[in-house]
């Protein structure tokens, strides 16, 4: 199984500040991987797949990188909205695998 | 637009059943893979299993194969999670999502949408 693994595994952040998350892929996982964001009591909702690609409704302040094991989800200046946790997901291989979250929170 | 309306769920002792439904609407239901994705309380998300468009093939986590049967109408628009021999770790909460795009094979999609999210218990 191809294990994701997320870092932070927290960060408080301020609105306005750049925020940075970074996933690991313990195998190739090429393009395959999206970002999902969670607020609490709720689905989570499609940021960006595959790696790079931004789901058509999703604020340009969102964006993703990387390639093969490593990428990365980058909010260039959070909003108040934007409180969340943030998942990777790997859809290149079965079964489909999940990073364990990053929560944003409130500095 | 697209909606995807979750029912089912409920408390349950070890070893029971439950079956959970997701009634979607707003697009051609036939023509997307569905998938369940679960998270235990105050935990991440965890696929649980994948059915083809047509319902030919499903896939499943090695937890719950055997045990959970995926279905799906495509006259209904009806996707289904029958969940039999529960065990207490099966607890949490259960969406249902649209799997977009991938191959034959069906890998490489992504969810897109996804329903509200049904809880279940299972306790002694």
């Amino acid at each position: 199984d191809i294990q994701l693994t997320q870092s932070p595994a927290s960060v408080s952040a301020s609105v306005g500040d750049r925020v940075t998350i970074t996933c690991r892929a313990s195998q190739d996982v090429n393009n395959w991987l999206g970002w999902y964001q969670q607020k609490p009591g709720k689905a989570p909702k499609l940021l960006i797949f595959p790696s790079s690609s931004l789901e058509s409704g999703v604020p340009s302040r969102f964006s993703g990188s990387g390639s093969v094991t490593d990428f990365t989800l980058t909010i260039s200046s959070l909003q108040p909205e934007d409180f969340a946790t943030y998942y990777c997901h790997q859809t290149h291989s079965f079964p489909f695998t999940f990073g364990p979250g990053t929560k944003v929170d409130v500095k | 637009q697209v909606q995807l309306v979750q029912s089912g769920g409920g408390v349950v002792q070890p070893g029971g059943s439950l079956r959970l439904s997701c009634d979607v609407s707003g697009y051609n239901f036939e023509r997307h893979g569905m998938q369940w994705v679960r998270q235990a309380p105050g935990k991440g998300l965890e696929w649980v299993a994948l059915i083809w468009f047509d319902g030919s093939r499903a896939l499943y986590m090695d937890s719950v194969r055997g045990r959970f049967t995926v279905s799906r109408d495509n006259s209904r628009n009806t996707l289904s999670l029958q969940m039999n021999s529960l065990r207490v770790e099966d607890t949490g909460v259960y969406y249902c999502a649209r799997h977009l795009g991938g191959t034959l094979e069906g890998v490489q999609g992504r969810l897109d949408h996804w329903g509200q999210g049904t809880r279940v218990t299972v306790s002694s």
